[in-house]
């Protein structure tokens, strides 16, 4: 009954390769986002879709491709993948309503050789 | 985007209360206080958050001073499952979705 759910929990792939982590959520929320949180252990947001719609693109490299197929799943697409892609990637969602807390999943640890 | 100010650690006994202090002496009249907590290997968890009056739910007691410069995040009670990472965030207001904006947090070990 995982509030946010990811998958995979863990995903070692190889540098150049394209990988895709998924997220849903079934707390009916409207806004969805990814952070990254990297080896210092700073969590920075990535993304934000509401409603199907992005609404915050931070200073994300554009090999990054967030997709959103409906306003219960927020998809992470990654081209190319680097070394500096290692780090973990987390999934969250609110409610609407400006001051509504987030709710997280339990994250996705990427790991590029 | 206003910054808050967190001590890097603190230790706490099994059972006491934890104090968890923050400083946030730029926040504007309309931003929030927001406390998050992340344990280790899991995603962030909201713990409360507030705007000028002190609030208080099952997890913990949030003390904001007058001027809004700084609070105090309280876990009355603290056992060792709340050993984590403390956030404090003020929240960047945004008109759909906001963005947190996350430091590097207090580590907060409670001890038995």
């Amino acid at each position: 009954d995982t509030a946010v759910s990811q998958t995979p929990k863990y995903l070692v792939t190889q540098m150049g390769n394209d990988k895709s982590i998924k997220c849903e959520q079934n707390l009916g929320h409207d806004t969805m986002y990814w952070y990254k949180q990297d080896s210092k252990k700073f969590l920075k947001i990535m993304f934000s879709y509401n409603n199907k719609e992005l609404i915050i693109n931070e200073t994300v490299p554009n090999r990054f491709s967030p997709k959103s197929p409906d306003k219960a799943h927020l998809n992470l697409h990654i081209n190319s993948l680097e070394l500096g892609d290692s780090a973990v990637y987390f999934c969250a969602s609110s409610p609407p309503g400006r001051y509504q807390p987030q709710h997280f999943g339990d994250g996705t640890r990427l790991s590029i050789l | 985007d206003a910054k808050t100010t967190q001590p890097p650690s603190m230790d706490c006994a099994e059972g006491r209360a934890a104090n968890l202090p923050c400083n946030h002496s730029t926040i504007s009249g309309n931003e929030y206080v927001y406390w998050y907590r992340q344990i280790h290997s899991q995603g962030p968890q909201y713990i409360i958050h507030g705007l000028k009056n002190n609030e208080t739910n099952e997890m913990a007691s949030l003390i904001i001073t007058e001027d809004r410069k700084s609070s105090t995040l309280i876990l009355p009670h603290a056992t060792l499952r709340d050993t984590a990472v403390y956030y404090c965030i003020v929240r960047v207001h945004m008109e759909y979705g906001n963005k947190l904006v996350f430091g590097a947090g207090t580590i907060l070990r409670v001890k038995s």
